[in-house]
């Protein structure tokens, strides 16, 4: 089945600083999400970003199918971007499977 | 955007009882949703798909007799955990999926229901 792997696993920021996550996956697919998943774990669904680039405010995504990766990007990050950041991929409607996340700590 | 809910968010039960935890798409028809389990500090896991008005697909080492799944409209889907016993205790999230028109998969999840069983 597909693998997916995010990294960094943890990460540190100052308020303010900019990061980026990455999600490598291990085969091809069509549907690409990247989830919030806030400290009460309810998931908020960031980008649904099977190709291409999508920007939301200070947030970002871009996934280059053929190279088979996509990544986050959180530009001015605050504390309330604290929480665990999870890519899932997907093919033609089968199961999501989700890597094992990022976990982002924003300081103040 | 879609709306997922479920309910309750939060619940204990003793060991032997029944619980049932029922996840909604509020704003759109779901022809598919999902039930997962997270355990604390790790990924969700895929417990089963479910489509309206057919059985449930559970993944390998699910229970279908302990984790009862009715999907019963496009609206609705319920989770029902059987004679729950502590090592069921955990965050349960649902999802729900549209058709998949335009080629379009995207997934919508619930809060989650927090399970613990005393």
């Amino acid at each position: 089945g597909i693998q997916v792997e995010q990294s960094p696993p943890d990460l540190i920021l100052q308020e303010g600083a900019n990061s980026t996550l990455r999600c490598n996956f291990s085969d091809s697919v069509n549907n690409l999400q990247w989830f919030h998943q806030n400290p009460w774990g309810q998931l908020i669904n960031l980008f649904y970003i099977p190709s291409g680039t999508k920007q939301n405010g200070r947030l970002s995504a871009t996934t280059v199918a053929t190279e088979r990766y996509s990544l986050l990007y959180i530009s001015s990050s605050q504390t309330t971007d604290s929480g665990v950041y999870f890519c899932a991929v997907s093919l033609y409607g089968n199961k999501l499977v989700f890597g094992a996340g990022t976990i982002l700590r924003v300081k103040s | 955007g879609a709306v997922v809910s479920q309910h309750p968010s939060w619940v204990i039960c003793k060991s032997g009882t029944s619980v049932k935890i029922e996840c909604r798409s509020l704003d759109f028809q779901a022809t598919t949703m999902f039930w997962y389990r997270q355990f604390p500090k790790q990924s969700l896991m895929l417990m089963a798909t479910s489509n309206e008005g057919s059985k449930a697909t559970y993944e390998q080492g699910v229970e279908k007799d302990k984790f009862l799944i009715n999907h019963a409209s496009l609206t609705l889907s319920t989770l029902t955990v059987t004679s729950a016993h502590p090592e069921d205790s955990s965050f349960y999230i649902c999802s729900a999926r549209t058709s998949g028109r335009a080629r379009v998969y995207e997934q919508y999840f619930g809060p989650g229901t927090r399970l613990t069983v005393t």
